[in-house]
C-alpha cells in the first residue's frame, strides 16, 4: 500500500506571498493531521480533519488554514507568508482517531 | 496542554550497546504514546507505540515501558546498529489524533 504522500517537496516563497500544500493519505485513511517543525519549536499540531470537518486545531494564527476533501485528500494554506514560517510540513494520516498515525515526507518551505 | 519531555537530547553510543531514551508527560488523561524515528530528509517513522492498559511492548531489539502513575515512559533500544542512528521523538496523546512532540534526541551509534 503506498504511504503518505505531500507535494511538493520543496517551496521557495516570499514575505507576503501565500502558499498551498497538498496531502494524499494513505488509501483507506479518512484522518489527516498537519504538523509543523522547526528547529527551535519542534514539532507542532496544527489541524486535523476527518471526513471533511475540521475537528481540532492547535494553537497558530489563523493564516494557517486547511480543508480536506471527499477523497481525504488534504491541503494546507498559508497566508500573508512571514520568515518564521520556514518550516517543513507534515501530514500524517490514520484510519481514525483511535488509530496510529503514519507521516509523510513532508514540504520544506523557504520564505525569503 | 500537554506537555512531553524528552531526554537526553543527544545520546552516543557504542554498535552493540543498549539506548535508552526517557519521556514525561504532564497530562494524566494521556493514553497513547508513540515512538517515532527521523533520518534526514525523511518525516516521522513510527517505530513503536504503547497504550495505556499496557506496562510494556517489545518488538526485536525495542521495547517501551510505561509508568502511568509517575508518567513517564521510556525507549530501550538493544544491540544497537549503525542504521539506529537517527533522531528519536516520542509523544503523548489522549484522543490519538493531536499529538504532542518531545524535543527529541540525536542517536549517533559508533561504530
Amino acid at each position: 500500500k503506498a504511504g503518505v504522500t505531500q507535494t511538493p517537496r520543496y517551496l521557495i516563497k516570499t514575505r507576503g506571498q501565500q502558499v498551498t500544500l497538498s496531502c494524499s493519505p494513505i488509501s483507506g485513511h479518512r484522518s489527516v493531521s498537519w504538523y509543523q517543525q522547526t528547529p527551535g519549536q519542534g514539532l507542532q499540531f496544527l489541524f486535523e480533519y476527518f471526513s471533511e470537518t475540521q475537528r481540532n486545531k492547535g494553537n497558530f494564527p489563523g493564516r494557517f488554514s486547511g480543508r480536506q476533501f471527499s477523497n481525504s485528500r488534504s491541503e494546507m494554506n498559508v497566508s500573508t507568508l512571514e520568515l518564521g514560517d520556514s518550516a517543513l510540513y507534515l501530514c500524517a494520516s490514520s484510519l481514525d482517531r483511535q488509530e496510529t498515525q503514519y507521516f509523510g515526507p513532508g514540504t520544506r518551505l523557504l520564505v525569503l | 496542554g500537554e506537555n512531553v519531555e524528552q531526554h537526553p537530547s543527544t545520546l552516543s553510543v557504542q554498535e552493540g550497546d543498549s539506548a535508552v531514551i526517557k519521556c514525561t508527560y504532564s497530562d494524566s488523561a494521556s493514553n497513547y504514546f508513540p515512538w517515532y524515528k527521523q533520518e534526514l530528509g525523511k518525516g516521522p517513522q513510527l517505530i513503536i507505540d504503547i497504550r495505556s492498559n499496557v506496562g510494556e511492548k517489545k518488538d526485536q531489539r525495542i521495547a517501551v515501558t510505561l509508568n502511568k502513575t509517575a508518567k513517564h515512559f521510556s525507549l530501550h533500544i538493544t544491540e544497537t546498529q549503525p542504521e539506529d542512528s537517527a533522531v528519536y521523538f516520542c509523544a503523548a496523546s489522549f484522543d490519538d489524533y493531536k499529538l504532542s512532540f518531545g524535543a527529541g534526541t540525536t542517536v549517533t551509534v559508533r561504530a
